[in-house]
């Protein structure tokens, strides 16, 4: 079955430093989110995106967070000034039509220290 | 009125019992109701769907149960194995736009052999 590859698997980071966390979605996939589970928490959403543009986005998703999708295979989510609240797992979900089912990475685990 | 419940928080069944897990929601525009597996160091995996149209689906030994007076849905697995050992996950969104999911806090199952 096709995958979703997210990278790194792990990331360490200083608070107020920038990260980017990458994905891979599935080739011809057109929908694109990121999640997000604080450990011993649901999973949360943060953002939708397709043809290029947010298409949705949560009240988590603040002017700290954008993405891109900086050519035609890769995703990214940026957190401009990390927090300590931003430690989670982020999971990047990719999804070929609008009705068929999403497909999630392995997600990376973010710590700010 | 965003919230999905789910209960229990952990389970444990014996090798070739009947794992039920439980969901409410409270939004009635929510008109899919996916339930995702979650294996350590994995993403979310979609199990299995139901739309309200219907009062129940079955796929293989998973089988979805779905009230929508009462706004509760669950998941059975029948013959329960030590391989369907895993966190489960119920969710609801919106079919029409963005796949907007609102998890439920997540199930912590243990099949004993």
């Amino acid at each position: 079955e096709p995958e979703v590859t997210q990278t790194p698997s792990h990331q360490v980071t200083q608070m107020g430093q920038e990260v980017i966390l990458r994905c891979v979605p599935i080739s011809n996939h057109l929908y694109f989110y990121w999640y997000r589970q604080i450990l011993g928490q649901k999973v949360e959403f943060l953002v939708s995106f397709y043809n290029n543009e947010i298409s949705e986005k949560s009240e988590i998703f603040d002017d700290q967070f954008s993405v891109e999708r900086p050519d035609g295979s890769n995703f990214t989510l940026k957190i401009r000034s990390t927090k300590l609240e931003d430690s989670a797992m982020y999971f990047c979900a990719s999804q070929g039509t609008r009705n068929e089912k999403l497909f999630f990475g392995s997600g990376t685990q973010l710590s700010v220290l | 009125q965003q919230q999905v419940k789910q209960s229990p928080q952990s389970l444990i069944v014996q090798k070739g019992g009947i794992s039920i897990i439980n969901c409410a929601y409270e939004n009635t525009a929510f008109d899919y109701f996916p339930w995702y597996q979650q294996f350590p160091g994995k993403g979310p995996a979609l199990l299995i769907a139901i739309r309200p149209d219907v009062s129940e689906k079955k796929e293989g030994r998973f089988t979805i149960s779905f009230n929508k007076s009462a706004k509760q849905f669950s998941l059975h697995i029948m013959d329960s194995q030590p391989g369907d050992s895993a966190t489960y996950f119920c969710a609801a969104s919106r079919i029409q736009g963005a796949q907007k999911l609102v998890f439920g806090q997540g199930t912590r199952l243990t099949i004993n052999p």
